[in-house]
Formats: C-alpha cells, sequence, structure tokens
C-alpha cells in the first residue's frame, strides 16, 4: 500500500522555536506538497517541489521553507514559530505529467505553537 | 485571483437519498479535475478524478463535468452514514501539477 508518511500526528512547540516537519513518500513520486488547513480557509499551498533540490512558493511561503535533499522525503521549517502558525499541516505527493496525478496526503500534523 | 469555489453547506440528505454537490472553477483551460473526501480530523482521500465532458461513474459515486460551463459536480447515490464528511474539489489552475482546492463542502447524511 502506498504510502505518505508524516513524522508526527500531534506537535506542541513554544513561540520563537525552530520546527521541523518531516515528510515521507514511499511512490516515487518526483512532485511534494505541503499545505496548511484552517477552519474556514480551507486547504492552503505554502511551498512545493517538483524534483529533488528544486522548490516554489505557494500561496502563503512566509514564515516557512523546505528542503529537499531526497526524491522521497521533502521538509517543512518554521524558522521562528508562531502563534498563528497553530494548524493543521498536510503533506502530499504526486506524479508529473497528464493523466491520473490526484494527490496522495500523509495522516496530517496538528501542531499547537504556545 | 483563480479560485474553485463549493458550497460550503451543511448539505443534510436522508439516507438512501442522493446527495449532490457542486464546485465552479475560473480557469478555462483546467483539464484535470478531483474530488476528496475528508472525515473530520483525518487528511483528504481521492475519490473520484475526471478529465473529459460528461459522467464518470465508480460504484455509488458518479462526478459530472461541463468543461463549457466550467462546472464539475459529484452525485452521491444510496447515501449512508459512512458518507457523512466534508467534500473538497480540487481542479488544477495554472499548472500541470499543482492543484487548487475549494473550501469543502461538509454533508451529513441522517439515518
Amino acid at each position: 500500500d502506498v504510502k505518505v508518511t508524516q513524522s508526527s500526528r500531534y506537535l506542541v512547540k513554544r513561540t520563537g522555536e525552530k520546527v521541523f516537519l518531516e515528510c515521507v513518500q514511499d511512490m516515487d513520486h518526483e512532485n511534494m506538497f505541503w499545505y496548511r488547513q484552517d477552519p474556514g480557509l480551507g486547504l492552503r499551498l505554502i511551498y512545493f517541489s517538483y524534483d529533488v533540490k528544486m522548490k516554489e512558493k505557494g500561496d502563503i511561503p512566509e514564515g516557512y521553507s523546505v528542503s529537499r535533499e531526497k526524491k522521497e522525503r521533502f521538509s517543512l521549517i518554521l524558522e521562528s514559530a508562531s502563534t498563528n502558525q497553530t494548524s493543521m499541516y498536510l503533506c502530499a505527493s504526486s506524479r508529473p505529467g497528464q493523466g491520473d496525478y490526484g494527490y496522495t496526503f500523509g495522516s496530517g500534523t496538528r501542531l499547537t505553537v504556545v | 485571483q483563480k479560485e474553485v469555489e463549493q458550497n460550503s453547506g451543511p448539505l443534510s440528505v436522508p439516507e438512501g437519498a442522493i446527495a449532490s454537490l457542486n464546485c465552479t472553477y475560473s480557469d478555462r483551460v483546467s483539464q484535470s479535475f478531483f474530488w476528496y473526501r475528508q472525515y473530520s480530523g483525518k487528511s483528504p482521500e481521492l475519490i473520484m478524478s475526471i478529465y473529459s465532458n460528461g459522467d464518470k461513474e465508480d460504484g455509488r459515486f458518479t462526478a459530472q463535468l461541463n468543461k463549457a460551463s466550467q462546472y464539475v459536480s459529484l452525485l452521491i447515490r444510496d447515501s449512508q452514514p459512512s458518507d457523512s464528511a466534508t467534500y473538497l474539489c480540487a481542479v488544477n489552475i495554472g499548472s500541470n501539477y499543482k492543484l487548487t482546492f475549494g473550501k469543502g463542502t461538509l454533508l451529513t447524511v441522517n439515518p
């Protein structure tokens, strides 16, 4: 069974901490994505990557960075966590090109910044 | 602003009825359309994809696409309480691989 695995289901961090959210997929997918999901705001794209060491900003990249050193792993970094980054973070992956490239999502990380 | 719009609901239907979920999108060149189901506290799960005008059926689910009207819908026949969830419409807008999501429609199926 194909999987996207996020390292933590729940995380509590203090304001100002540097936070790492890890995502690993075993489907050999080129594309990987980080979203946050908030009530009333839906899914908002933070960053995505279409190849190793490649990254592009999404709609809300401020306060975040990413790293993709290996094809299977895509990390989201909160440089200095703030309370407005409390959210559900979802990682997803997909195959590029035409055809069925719907995303497969990880189980999510619910981050609370106190 | 390129967008995907859905009625937020809640949409409430009795068990056994047909639930109809609708989605409109702003980009005429969009080619790929998806429906995701998301249970409370869980991550989205892909249930349907559609690429051509017309209907696509999979079990109790039917996706309908009308590119001229920029409209995609999901019909759930013989709705069950286990179908109660938020349904997200996703469309590729301005990208070959990046999806834009609607905010979702909350569906409640009453026993």
